[in-house]
């Protein structure tokens, strides 16, 4: 496989259950991202892992609990959402992180689509 | 804190036809300007991007051209083809944001057989 795998792709849940989105990139980067996006609205940055180390975290709420346990695998936990948190969660990977890098192209994955019921 | 003002939401253009999508963005100490392209179903992928050294840059059919006295930048897409629907992501790399993509609201554009 190459480039930013999601999975699942789509996932529907209760506001009780716990589950968790997972991402694998195959691109050797050292930066890895989580992003909101919800229609006709910018993305929004969740959370950034430099070197398996959170580096951001652009004050999401804690029902979302981010996971980095190598470079390649970022995780993103989720438990008592709401149904305002039914969105596409993108993750994405860079080189370095944008605040190192100046080149600073972005490799998303194809995204899971959560629906919270 | 930066802001990035996308226009307009849906453009829709004759295939052949020339595209233009304007942004404009809030902080001047801005220095990086990428598009992204998101096809349906799929994540975003980089097409074009320009530094704020440069005032213009071309690949093939895509353009971006970067005004940083008014703080705007476009992409001009000429000789659309089907190809080219798509939603369209401006974002501005901003120090403001500790050096993040601060990103428009997209633009879906529509190319008309």
């Amino acid at each position: 496989e190459t480039g930013v795998t999601q999975t699942p792709r789509h996932l529907v849940m209760g506001m009780t259950n716990k589950k968790s989105l997972k991402c694998e990139q195959h691109l050797g980067h050292n930066a890895m991202y989580w992003y909101k996006q919800s229609a006709k609205k910018p993305l929004e940055l969740m959370f950034v892992y430099s070197l398996e180390e959170r580096v951001e975290n652009n004050s999401v709420p804690s029902r979302f609990s981010p996971e980095c346990p190598n470079s390649s695998h970022l995780f993103l936990h989720l438990h008592t959402l709401q149904p305002e948190d039914s969105a596409l969660y993108l993750c994405a990977s860079s080189q370095d992180r944008l605040a190192v890098t100046n080149t600073g192209e972005l490799f998303f994955g194809e995204g899971s689509r959560l629906t919270v019921l | 804190g930066e802001n990035v003002e996308q226009h307009p939401s849906t453009l829709s253009v004759q295939e052949g036809d020339s595209a233009v999508i304007k942004c404009t963005y809030s902080d001047s100490a801005s220095n990086y300007f990428p598009w992204y392209k998101q096809e349906l179903g799929k994540g975003p992928q980089l097409i074009i991007d320009i530094r704020s050294n440069v005032g213009e840059k071309k690949d093939q059919r895509i353009a971006v051209t970067l005004n940083k006295t008014a703080k705007h930048f476009s992409l001009h897409i000429t000789e659309t083809q089907p190809e080219d629907s798509a939603v369209y992501f401006c974002a501005a790399r901003s120090m403001d944001s500790n050096y993040q993509l601060i990103w428009g609201a997209g633009t879906k554009l529509i190319i008309k057989p």
